[in-house]
């Protein structure tokens, strides 16, 4: 199957900061790529599709001025979480599809 | 609205028992199904998938059945082994839509 990989696997940052979240298709070029949020024991929320050299689409209730979205190329997506807050803390997973979706192993996010 | 859900949240098996992890949806218009398996900590990771033009598709030791009349979808793992517990999830989309919709997830536990 496709591979695609996020960094940092975890990351703990204090109340106020900004924490940028890679995901990267390896073996394959996306022009579509997905960021889904993830709570303990709770199902993949899509927070938005990530297009390459255009906006990204935001789901309902997720704020675009909070969680910034840059696709500059067709391996590449980055989800900048801005002001973060301990209410950011979550798991934070990417996918992209070559045909079906594939997902990256996700980053542990930490907002102390 | 759209919503894909499963019956049981959480499944205990004995090792070596086959497994039934069962998922409805609601939209009529999905017309692409796909169950994913994720370990804690990781990424969801893709098991099998199957289009609405078919009603049974297998793989290495899983099955998955559709049953479009009574939007049912179910995954069937045979001689389920410790290295099978996961949570699994189902999606749906259809065609022209890249987006996913997620259940709610199942946990299988193994009994040794």
């Amino acid at each position: 199957g496709a591979v695609v990989s996020q960094h940092p696997s975890r990351v703990i940052c204090k109340s106020g900061t900004s924490v940028k979240i890679e995901c990267r298709s390896l073996d394959f070029q996306a022009t579509t790529m997905f960021w889904y949020r993830q709570f303990p024991k709770q199902s993949l929320m899509l927070m938005a599709t990530s297009n390459e050299g255009s906006k990204a689409t935001y789901e309902q209730g997720v704020e675009k001025d909070k969680f910034l979205i840059n696709h500059a190329s067709l391996t590449l997506s980055t989800l900048t979480v801005t002001s973060a807050h301990p209410e950011d803390s979550s798991f934070y997973i990417c996918s992209a599809s070559p045909k079906t979706q594939y997902f990256g192993p996700g980053t542990r996010l930490l907002v102390l | 609205g759209e919503s894909v859900g499963l019956h049981l949240p959480t499944l205990s098996v004995q090792e070596g028992d086959n497994s039934i992890i069962n998922c409805a949806y609601s939209n009529s218009a999905s017309d692409y199904f796909i169950w994913y398996k994720q370990e804690s900590g990781k990424g969801p990771q893709f098991i099998i998938d199957i289009r609405s033009n078919m009603d049974k598709r297998q793989g290495q030791r899983v099955t998955v059945l559709l049953n479009k009349t009574v939007k049912h979808l179910s995954l069937q793992i045979a001689a389920t082994q410790p290295g099978d517990s996961a949570v699994y999830f189902c999606a749906e989309t259809h065609q022209g839509a890249q987006k996913l919709v997620f259940g709610q997830g199942t946990r299988l536990t193994i009994n040794p």
